[in-house]
């Protein structure tokens, strides 16, 4: 799988928008993006994932470059409860994700 | 559904013992995976299942045995524990269907120490 870039650590405020970038300049055009978060003391917890397009769920929104060398994981209105962990993988095959060190999002109330 | 459950929360080990860390999913998934998190890191894949009678090595699969005779259990097997493989084991399960790029569900964990 292609490798990934992201920050070591953000901080927030709660209640505010909080934009999670990504960097994957070797993306394949097979591989999907996939985000999942790790809450302390947690197993990791799916997020959202996309090929091309801009995908939303309840959870958060994902914007995909036009060339796919990058991406951003939106939480709309942070809360104190998505201080996490965030992976951005891509995935183009079946033998499982490959994490690396992530993002870790700080929330301040 | 309880999801996907695994056992022990915590376990010490001496240095060449062996032993089993279980998983279970009650959602008849047919992908099943191992993963390991040493502290800082992100997890690295042990071993993996792409349905019942088959498996297949991930990263780091030295040290791990694993077997998925069920679609509901995929066991982990240490054969002689070393002090490199003190970490956390997350187990995982997806619906793999036609894509292998389902959402995976993991476990909460097994807490393994070997000292």
């Amino acid at each position: 799988d292609a490798k990934t870039t992201q920050p070591n650590s953000m901080e927030s405020n709660e209640e505010e928008p909080v934009h999670l970038p990504c960097n994957h300049s070797t993306i394949s055009g097979t591989d999907y993006i996939h985000w999942y978060r790790q809450l302390p003391s947690q197993g990791p917890e799916y997020v959202i994932h996309g090929l091309t397009s801009n995908v939303n769920n309840r959870m958060a929104s994902l914007a995909i470059a036009e060339d796919r060398k990058s991406s951003t994981l939106i939480l709309h209105r942070a809360t104190l409860r998505d201080a996490a962990v965030y992976y951005c993988i891509l995935r183009g095959g079946a033998d499982g994700l490959t994490f690396g060190k992530g993002t870790h999002l700080i929330i301040q109330p | 559904n309880a999801g996907v459950t695994q056992t022990p929360k915590f376990q010490v080990l001496k240095t060449g013992q062996s032993m089993t860390l279980q998983c279970a999913q009650d959602m008849n998934h047919e992908y099943m995976s191992w993963y390991r998190q040493d502290p800082g890191m992100g997890l690295r894949l042990i071993h993996y299942s792409v349905g019942a009678g088959i498996t297949d090595q991930g990263e780091v699969p030295n040290g791990y045995n694993v077997s998925r005779s069920t679609t509901e259990d995929f066991p982990l097997r240490l054969l002689s524990a070393a002090p490199s493989q003190t970490s956390v084991y997350f187990c995982a399960s997806s619906y793999y269907g036609v894509s292998p790029y389902n959402e995976q569900f993991f476990g909460p964990g097994t807490r393994l120490t070997v000292l």
